[in-house]
């Protein structure tokens, strides 16, 4: 099945400064690459997601990079501000088997912006 | 926020005992989804649902059953409930299904304790 390594599992940052959040998968048939976001004690929510046929996505803030030839793909946050922190979470759909398809997520990082 | 609550929010059991966890939705989403979280694994697949009585099993679904008898309702039943079971789960639907790319929404968390 797929696998979704992160990295790095916390980052801290200045405010103002840029983060940088990779991911790598492991099946050349993922094609569709989601970001969520999960402040402390709540829930999940998509920030920005890319498919296969697209190399980048930005909306205002934040971009996603993806780069097919090497299995991976980024988040980028420029001028990140204290309500970025957060835990972020990469993901990849890929075929499971049985007429399935999963996104399998990856462990996470922890992003704290210092002010 | 998607109309999806999650019931109980909180629950202590013990080892051996049966639990259910309840998730309701008022968006008529086709698509719903349990996921477990645990620190350092992220977000792990552990059932879903594409439509009424139509379910499959995801990455970890060991231990666990579902049922969907009405399009609203997703329950998550552990039928002999174990320490590893400890964990916040977290329910999620979506529109559309994953092979199109639909965006996940998430309910708020059961957080389950296992002694």
């Amino acid at each position: 099945g797929e696998n979704v390594e992160q990295h790095p599992s916390t980052l801290s940052v200045q405010e103002g400064d840029s983060a940088v959040i990779k991911c790598t998968y492991s099946d050349s048939a993922s094609n569709y690459f989601p970001w969520y976001k999960q402040e402390l004690g709540k829930r999940p929510q998509l920030i920005i997601d890319i498919r296969s046929n697209v190399g980048e996505k930005k909306d205002q803030r934040i971009a996603v990079t993806l780069n097919k030839t090497a299995k991976h793909f980024s988040l980028h946050i420029t001028e990140t501000q204290p309500e970025d922190s957060a835990v972020y979470f990469c993901a990849a759909l890929a075929y499971s088997g049985a007429g399935s398809y999963q996104l399998t997520f990856g462990k996470g990082t922890k992003l704290s912006v210092i002010p | 926020d998607a109309g999806i609550t999650q019931s109980p929010r909180h629950k202590v059991t013990e080892t051996g005992t049966p639990v259910t966890l309840r998730c309701h939705q008022t968006e008529n989403h086709r698509y719903m989804y349990w996921y477990r979280q645990d620190p350092g694994h992220g977000l792990r697949l552990i059932h879903y649902s594409y439509g009424v009585k139509d379910t499959d099993k995801g990455e970890v679904s060991d231990g666990y059953s579902v049922s969907r008898s009405k399009t609203e309702d997703f329950l998550l039943t552990l039928e002999s409930a174990t320490s590893s079971q400890t964990s916040v789960y977290f329910c999620a639907i979506s529109e559309q299904g994953i092979l199109n790319t639909g965006e996940l929404f998430f309910g708020e968390g059961s957080r389950l304790t296992v002694l």
